[in-house]
C-alpha cells in the first residue's frame, strides 16, 4: 500500500516568512510524529500526535513551530517568521500502535526547508 | 539530558568486506532500540527493534545484537555490497510514553 508521503519535497524560503509543511501517513496508523535533520546533527523529535489525545509538544523548538492534525489523517507543520537555523530535512513518520509499544514507524521522504 | 552516540560516524569498505557499527545508549531506563537505514533520496527504513537483553536479530546479510546491561548494541553487514551504501541511524526508546532519541548515524560507502 502506499507509504507516508509529504509535501513539498523541497522548499526555499526567505528569512521572516512562513513556511507549511504537510505529511500524509498511512492509512490507519494512528501515530504521527515530526522530526527534523540539522547539518551534522541527528534527527530531532518535534512533535506526537496519537489519536484524538493532545500532542505531545516538548520537541517543538520555539514558539514559533506549530503543529495540527485532525484525527487519523494529515498533518500540517508551520513555521512563522523563518530563521536559517530552522534549515533542515523535516521528516515525518506514523505507526499503526502509540509509541510506548515501540513499533516500527514508517518515514516519509521528507522535506528540504532551506531558508535564506 | 540523553545521549546516544554512534561510531563511527563514516567508513569506506570494499565491496565483500564485513563491518560492523556501534550505538551507545543509557544503560538505565532502557525500554527498547530500533535501528534504522537511510538513502540518499529515500525514506528512513526500520530494520530492527529490539528489546531483550542478549538479543540478537537478523535480516538477510544484517545482524544486530542488544547488550543493555552496558548499555551498547552492534549493528553488522557481512559481505558488504554497494547497495548497502547508507546512514545507519540508532535510536533509544526509554521507559514511559517518551519519545525516540536518535543517534546522528554512521555513514557507510562501499566502494565496489
Amino acid at each position: 500500500g502506499a507509504g507516508v508521503s509529504q509535501s513539498p519535497s523541497n522548499k526555499v524560503t526567505e528569512k521572516g516568512k512562513d513556511v507549511e509543511l504537510r505529511c500524509d501517513p498511512i492509512s490507519g496508523h494512528t501515530a504521527l510524529y515530526w522530526y527534523r535533520q540539522r547539518l551534522g546533527q541527528g534527527l530531532e523529535f518535534l512533535i506526537y500526535f496519537q489519536g484524538n489525545s493532545a500532542p505531545d509538544k516538548s520537541g517543538l523548538p520555539s514558539d514559533r513551530f506549530s503543529a495540527e492534525r485532525t484525527g487519523e489523517s494529515v498533518s500540517t507543520l508551520t513555521i512563522q517568521r523563518t530563521q536559517q537555523e530552522d534549515s533542515a530535512v523535516y521528516l515525518c513518520a506514523s505507526s499503526l500502535y502509540p509509541r510506548q509499544f515501540s513499533y516500527e514507524q514508517y518515514f516519509g521522504p521528507g522535506t528540504r526547508l532551506t531558508v535564506t | 539530558i540523553l545521549n546516544v552516540e554512534q561510531s563511527p560516524q563514516s567508513l569506506h569498505v570494499q565491496e565483500g568486506d564485513s563491518t560492523n557499527f556501534t550505538c551507545s545508549f543509557p544503560s538505565s531506563n532502557f525500554y527498547a532500540l530500533h535501528w534504522y537505514r537511510w538513502e540518499t533520496a529515500k525514506s528512513p527504513e526500520a530494520l530492527f527493534v529490539m528489546t531483550l537483553n542478549g538479543d540478537e536479530k537478523k535480516k538477510g546479510r544484517i545482524s544486530a545484537t542488544l547488550n543493555t546491561k552496558e548499555g551498547y548494541s552492534y549493528l553488522y553487514i557481512k559481505g558488504s555490497q554497494p547497495e548497502d551504501s547508507a546512514t545507519y541511524l540508532c535510536a533509544f526508546r526509554g521507559s514511559g510514553n517518551t519519545p525516540l532519541v536518535f543517534g546522528k548515524g554512521t555513514r557507510l560507502s562501499v566502494i565496489a
